[in-house]
């Protein structure tokens, strides 16, 4: 299986500021179709997860353009440019490349 | 806009069989696989399998040996079935679209507990 690795897995914030995010992956995530098939989730409390960005870059409908993915082969990262309070939550990225199975990141706790 | 739908029995004792099932309203169910996943404090998130609406279907090795997803096209329902269930199925299970995972159910709290 591929492993996802996240760092941190908490990261303290201050509001206005900027977050960033680091998922790591034990093997390339570039499919045999050229696609890099690596997304990120965020999981508000009590929520369940939703799809932020897919494909490692694409925002998903209605996403604020504040968050912004980036990254290749096995190091990606997720940004915030200005953490706001409806951010707060735990973050997972997540390989559909390497199947079965789908595997995810343990998760960023991001935190006031 | 599509919306999923679960809902099954969220208390089973060991050895009994966890039964979801995930209604999908709107978009086209036949274009997407359709997927189960569970979360849980100990494992965080796992993907237990997905299907397709002609039935074929992926598993996670991990849980192959006691897990059938199954789809019933006429309604537009896909479904889980877990035999010999233990605490360590103790979990929230989430039915979601497509292999990318676009959309998510509400969620169903699953406890094994004698």
């Amino acid at each position: 299986d591929v492993v996802m690795t996240q760092s941190p897995l908490s990261l303290p914030v201050t509001l206005g500021q900027p977050a960033s995010i680091s998922c790591r992956s034990s093997q390339s995530l570039v499919f045999s179709d050229g696609i890099t098939y690596l997304n990120w989730f965020q999981q508000r409390p009590g929520q369940s997860p939703r799809r932020l960005i897919y494909k490692v870059s694409n925002r998903d409908s209605g996403v604020p353009d504040r968050f912004s993915g980036s990254g290749s082969g096995t190091d990606f990262t997720l940004k915030i440019s200005r953490v706001e309070a409806e951010d707060i939550g735990v973050y997972y990225c997540m390989q559909g490349t390497h199947w079965p199975p789908i595997t995810f990141g343990q998760g960023t706790r991001l935190e006031i | 806009q599509v919306q999923l739908q679960q809902w099954g029995a969220g208390l089973l004792k060991p050895s009994e069989t966890l039964s979801l099932t995930c209604a999908v309203y709107g978009g086209s169910f036949s274009d997407h696989l359709w997927t189960w996943v569970r979360q849980s404090p100990g494992t965080g998130l796992e993907w237990i399998g997905e299907i397709n609406y002609t039935g074929n279907t992926n598993y996670n090795p991990s849980l192959k040996s006691r897990v059938t997803i199954s789809v019933d096209t006429s309604k537009n329902q896909f479904s889980l079935k877990m035999n010999s269930v233990t605490a360590a199925d103790t979990a929230v299970y989430y039915c979601a679209r497509g292999r990318q995972l676009n959309s998510w159910g509400q969620g169903t709290l699953v406890t094994v507990s004698s």
